[in-house]
């Protein structure tokens, strides 16, 4: 079946301009997450959604970022006012439910630069 | 707080021979380890994971790793390396601050293989 589908796969963008990055889980999956790569460094959480529940938004780096998620569906993350510290691989993953049991099924990613 | 180290950045073997990639881990509780693998322009990939069963995990690929408390160690072997093993490796822990099970990485150990 189909996996995790992330969209652009690119995004070049002038500090100061917001974008959107948009991320499709696995049909059925309730528990969505997104995680940051820098370049040369490990995956870093931002925001854990699972079903209708209260999202955990402890890993977003500031108020520049936020997202939605509307029931299980597909989720956008928004970052505003973009700085070039932004730059980086916004990886989407989703699993059937959340918890350390249940796999992560990681999309491609979306490479963000900002110039 | 949970951490994950990996121990070299860069680590280089010949085809055949053996693979050896190190992980260190914090935890205040019983973790919930995990090894991922990343090709390039791909998502990651779930290699294997320890729930606290067997010390021995076998997974995917040929890969194996062992869970040693005493060390605080989950290092991640395979015992003959394939050109297709070229790749970037992550090793992750299980936030257990909540029930979420959102990850911590380690900052990752690129693999090169040469013939």
């Amino acid at each position: 079946g189909a996996g995790v589908s992330q969209s652009p796969s690119n995004k070049v963008t002038e500090k100061g301009k917001d974008v959107e990055l948009r991320c499709d889980p696995i049909s059925g999956h309730t528990a969505l997450y997104w995680y940051r790569q820098r370049l040369g460094q490990g995956l870093e959480f931002l925001i854990y959604f699972q079903g209708n529940s209260a999202p955990d938004k402890s890993g977003l780096p500031s108020d520049r970022f936020s997202a939605e998620r509307t029931g299980e569906s597909v989720s956008t993350l928004t970052i505003q006012r973009t700085q070039q510290e932004d730059s980086a691989v916004y990886l989407c993953a989703s699993s059937f439910v959340g918890g350390p049991n249940y796999e992560q099924y990681f999309g491609p990613g979306t490479r963000l630069t900002v110039t | 707080a949970q951490s994950v180290t990996q121990l070299g950045s860069h680590v280089s073997v010949s085809e055949g021979a053996l693979v050896l990639l190190r992980c260190n881990y914090s935890s205040s509780v019983p973790p919930y380890l995990f090894w991922y693998v990343q090709y390039p322009n791909q998502g990651l990939q779930l290699l294997l994971k320890y729930t606290s069963a067997a010390t021995l995990v076998k997974g995917i690929n040929g890969f194996e790793a062992e869970f040693k408390k005493s060390e605080t160690s989950f290092h991640l072997t395979k015992p003959s390396a394939h050109m297709s093993d070229a790749a970037e490796y992550f090793c992750a822990v299980s936030d257990d601050s909540s029930n979420t099970g959102k990850l911590i990485f380690g900052q990752g150990t690129t693999l090169q293989v040469k013939p």
